[in-house]
């Protein structure tokens, strides 16, 4: 079974702080991707990478950078963590491939709190 | 990716089959219809995909409408564990390199022992 796992469960940080949100995956997929998720707006896309040192922003990619140095490890960065960044963060990755026959598996997700 | 329409919420007692609907009458030849679904306090999983034809494996069933403007997710025998929100996606090949699912408000299903 394909393993996406995430550094931490629930995070507390305050205003200002730099954030670190490591994701890592353990089928040698080449995508992987990073979203939010808040009521009422669903998943949103954040940063996606295809390949080592590749990334494109998604759709809310302000106050986010990411990095992936390796290919199994997607890490997601809070320059200056804000209260509007407080959200459910979810990694996922897939195969590279069709994207009509993708699967994309997920991790169990980050709950962050910005005070 | 095509707009698909679910009802927010179903209810169904454990041990019954379950059958979610979903509507995407704008669907066009090359879409896949993906089922996701999202148990609580967990990231979204994989369920199930299709085209035309309609599909089993382990965890549920896909029946697709003949004319594709509809489809619907089974599960054979609801239990407890499968309470969770349901999201039909559909899946096109694009020309741009964005690869994100689009979620929708899917449907909360809740499983009454």
């Amino acid at each position: 079974d394909v393993k996406v796992t995430q550094s931490s469960r629930y995070l507390v940080k305050r205003t200002g702080e730099k954030v670190f949100l490591e994701c890592v995956q353990d089928m040698d997929h080449e995508n992987m991707f990073w979203y939010r998720q808040d009521p009422g707006l669903g998943l949103r896309l954040i940063y996606f990478s295809y390949d080592v040192k590749m990334k494109e922003k998604g759709d809310i990619p302000e106050g986010y950078s990411v990095s992936r140095e390796k290919k199994e490890r997607f890490s997601l960065i809070l320059e200056s963590a804000s209260t509007n960044q407080t959200s459910m963060y979810l990694c996922a990755s897939s195969l590279l491939g069709p994207q009509n026959l993708e699967t994309q598996y997920f991790g169990p997700g980050t709950r962050l709190l910005v005070l | 990716d095509a707009k698909t329409t679910q009802p927010n919420s179903m209810e169904s007692n454990e041990e019954e089959p379950v059958h979610l609907p979903c509507n995407h009458s704008t669907i066009s030849g090359t879409d896949y219809i993906h089922w996701y679904r999202q148990l609580p306090s967990q990231g979204p999983e994989y369920v199930i995909h299709g085209l035309t034809s309609n599909v089993n494996n382990r965890m549920a069933s896909l029946a697709i409408a003949e004319d594709r403007k509809s489809s619907t997710l089974i599960l054979h025998r609801a239990t407890l564990r499968d309470a969770a929100v349901y999201y039909c996606i559909l899946r096109a090949i694009s020309s741009g390199s964005a690869r994100q699912l689009t979620f929708g408000s899917g449907t909360q299903l809740t499983v009454l022992p």
